[in-house]
Order: C-alpha cells, then sequence, then structure tokens
C-alpha cells in the first residue's frame, strides 16, 4: 500500500511568488490535514479537508489556499510568498474520523528569498 | 485552536534510563488522544491513539495512559536506547469541528 505521497519535495521561491503543493493520501483515506513548520517551531495546523469540503482552518492569512479533489488528493496554495512562509510543509491523511492515527508525508521543504 | 501542552520541552537521558513526558489538553470535547514519534530526515509516525478515559497502550519498551477528566496524558520510555531519539508529538482532537492539533513536542536524547 502506497503511503501519502508529497511533491515537490523541495522547492524555492521568490518573495511575492506563488506557490502549490500536492498531497495524494492513502488510499481509502478521505481525510486530509496540512501543517506548517517553521525553524524552532512545532506543527502549526493550517487547513483540513474531508470529503471534499474545507472543515476548519488555522490561524494562518488567507493567502494560503487549499483544495480537496474528488479522489480525496489535495493542494495546499500560498499566493504573494513572504520570507516567513519558508518552512516544512506535511500533509497527513486520515481513514476519516480523529479516532484513528494520522499517517505523514515526507513533507515539502519551501525556502523563500 | 486548541492548546495542547508538553513537558518537558528536551530531554537528554543515558541509555537504560528509564523517561516519561507529559501532554495537557482541555478536557472538554475530548475525542481522541494521539502520540507520534518524528526522527531526523523522517515524517511523523503513530504510536498510539487514545480515545477512552483510563485507556492505557504498550508497544514495546514504549506505553502511554490517558486521563480525559483531568486533560492530560503521559508517555514513559523503559531503558532508553539510543534509537529512542526522535521528537515526541501529542495531538488532541475533539469531537466538533476543530481539527487534529498538536503540542511542539518533546526531543528525546539518548547518550550510550
Amino acid at each position: 500500500e502506497a503511503g501519502v505521497t508529497q511533491s515537490p519535495t523541495h522547492l524555492i521561491k521568490t518573495r511575492g511568488q506563488q506557490v502549490t503543493l500536492r498531497c495524494s493520501p492513502i488510499s481509502g483515506h478521505t481525510s486530509v490535514y496540512w501543517y506548517q513548520q517553521a525553524l524552532g517551531l512545532g506543527l502549526q495546523f493550517l487547513l483540513w479537508y474531508d470529503e471534499g469540503e474545507e472543515r476548519n482552518r488555522g490561524n494562518f492569512p488567507p493567502r494560503f489556499s487549499g483544495r480537496q479533489f474528488p479522489n480525496y488528493s489535495s493542494e495546499l496554495n500560498v499566493n504573494a510568498l513572504e520570507l516567513e512562509d519558508s518552512a516544512l510543509y506535511l500533509c497527513a491523511s486520515l481513514r476519516g474520523l480523529k479516532n484513528t492515527e494520522a499517517f505523514f508525508g515526507q513533507g515539502t521543504r519551501l525556502t523563500v528569498v | 485552536i486548541l492548546n495542547v501542552e508538553q513537558s518537558p520541552q528536551s530531554l537528554h537521558v543515558q541509555e537504560g534510563d528509564s523517561t516519561n513526558f507529559t501532554c495537557s489538553f482541555p478536557s472538554s470535547n475530548f475525542y481522541a488522544l494521539h502520540w507520534y514519534r518524528w526522527e531526523t530526515a523522517k515524517s511523523p509516525e503513530a504510536l498510539f491513539v487514545m480515545t477512552l478515559n483510563g485507556d492505557e497502550k504498550k508497544k514495546g519498551r514504549i506505553s502511554a495512559t490517558l486521563n480525559t477528566k483531568e486533560g492530560y496524558s503521559y508517555l514513559y520510555i523503559k531503558g532508553s536506547q539510543p534509537e529512542d531519539s526522535a521528537t515526541y508529538l501529542c495531538a488532541f482532537g475533539t469531537n466538533s469541528g476543530y481539527a487534529l492539533n498538536f503540542g511542539k513536542g518533546t526531543s528525546l536524547l539518548v547518550t550510550p
């Protein structure tokens, strides 16, 4: 069974640009979470998608957005990149309910210069 | 956003020592408490998911307990080994629309 896959693994962007990160959950998992880990900080919750709907978003500005497709894969979009957006972005999938374990992808390391 | 607190922030023990960490979470609307291990250059991996007050789970030398009434969980490692060195994260989920929120983790270093 394939795990959670994220692409790209590394990315360098210039301040002001836009970026799209992608996540493919484990087959059968309908719920996708996005997290940001900036240097020195813990996992900060960004977005939660379940069954194609955005269920909750964290305390991030509107330039962070995303969507979930009918096959449950997900995209995270960040517009107008700022230097402090440099971080590891992790995607996790769950079978649906929060009483099941989350499976994480390997992450996308975004550097904004 | 629901605050999940973990302590200590970091821990350095000798091989063979036993150790424990604490995760504190809001006791209202409890649904599930997760523990993950995150090794350097890898993805976080689930250790336990607990849902019932009084739950105790064990995997090898690692075990966890849950107290939902007072809002805390303990993770124990018996006879720490260097390969146990990692960041241990807990995450809390409610039965409402809130997401799975993680604490900042406890960084464990086990030296021979």
